[in-house]
């Protein structure tokens, strides 16, 4: 299948700063990424949907100021979880679409994660 | 409103033992399909099986079947022959048409026993 990358697998940073996490898809071109948060022990929680050259689409109770997506090419969307407070700490994983020759597949990134101190 | 739900939190099994991860889910969408992840412990999901709501035939691969029952809509994992290896975190989750979000259901831990 194809490859989806993220940077950086693990971040820790101090409360009040900002984190960027990219997720790249390696060897095609994803329209549509999508962004997921899980907690310790629990499930993928959709965050978000980044539609290339488009605003994304946040998932209800999902703060848009405080989780800036921006999906600027085809092959990369970036999270940056602004004023990151030790509540965010999470497992951030990322996946991107491939819609190409009548295949609707999705393929998901190793995960990001992150501690807030 | 979609939904999966997994109602097994955790489950062990000897090893070479037959294992069964139940799903239901609920979609008024006709056009759906049902996927299996596993996470190991590194975090990654992989990919296992897919379903589609038109399919004919339960989905297989390999030790992996779907086994799908329609009008219960249940998508219940059958893990043949369970290795060592094959403890994880296991996730069943539903794409719909409509807006083609994978959402997920809570999982299940299953560990394998020697």
């Amino acid at each position: 299948g194809a490859v989806v990358s993220q940077h950086p697998s693990r971040v820790i940073c101090k409360s009040g700063t900002s984190v960027k996490i990219e997720c790249r898809s390696l060897d095609f071109q994803a329209t549509t990424m999508f962004w997921y948060r899980q907690f310790p022990k629990q499930s993928l929680m959709l965050m978000a949907t980044s539609n290339e050259g488009s605003k994304a689409t946040y998932e209800q109770g999902v703060e848009k100021d405080k989780f800036l997506i921006n999906h600027a090419s085809l092959t990369l969307s970036t999270l940056t979880v602004t004023s990151a407070h030790p509540e965010d700490s999470s497992f951030y994983i990322c996946s991107a679409r491939e819609l190409a020759g009548g295949r609707n597949e999705q393929f998901f990134g190793p995960g990001t994660r992150l501690t807030v101190l | 409103a979609q939904k999966i739900t997994q109602t097994q939190p955790g489950m062990f099994v000897q090893e070479k033992e037959a294992v069964t991860l139940d799903c239901t889910y609920d979609t008024s969408d006709p056009s759906y399909g049902l996927f299996w992840y596993k996470q190991p412990s590194s975090g990654e999901m992989i990919f296992l099986i897919y379903q589609g709501s038109y399919d004919q035939q339960n989905a297989t691969e390999g030790r992996y079947s779907l086994n799908f029952q329609k009008a219960r809509k249940s998508a219940n994992l059958v893990i043949s022959a369970s290795q060592l290896g094959d403890s994880a975190m296991y996730f069943c989750a539903m794409r719909a048409r409509r807006d083609d979000k994978i959402i997920f259901g809570k999982g299940t831990r299953l560990h394998i026993l020697p």
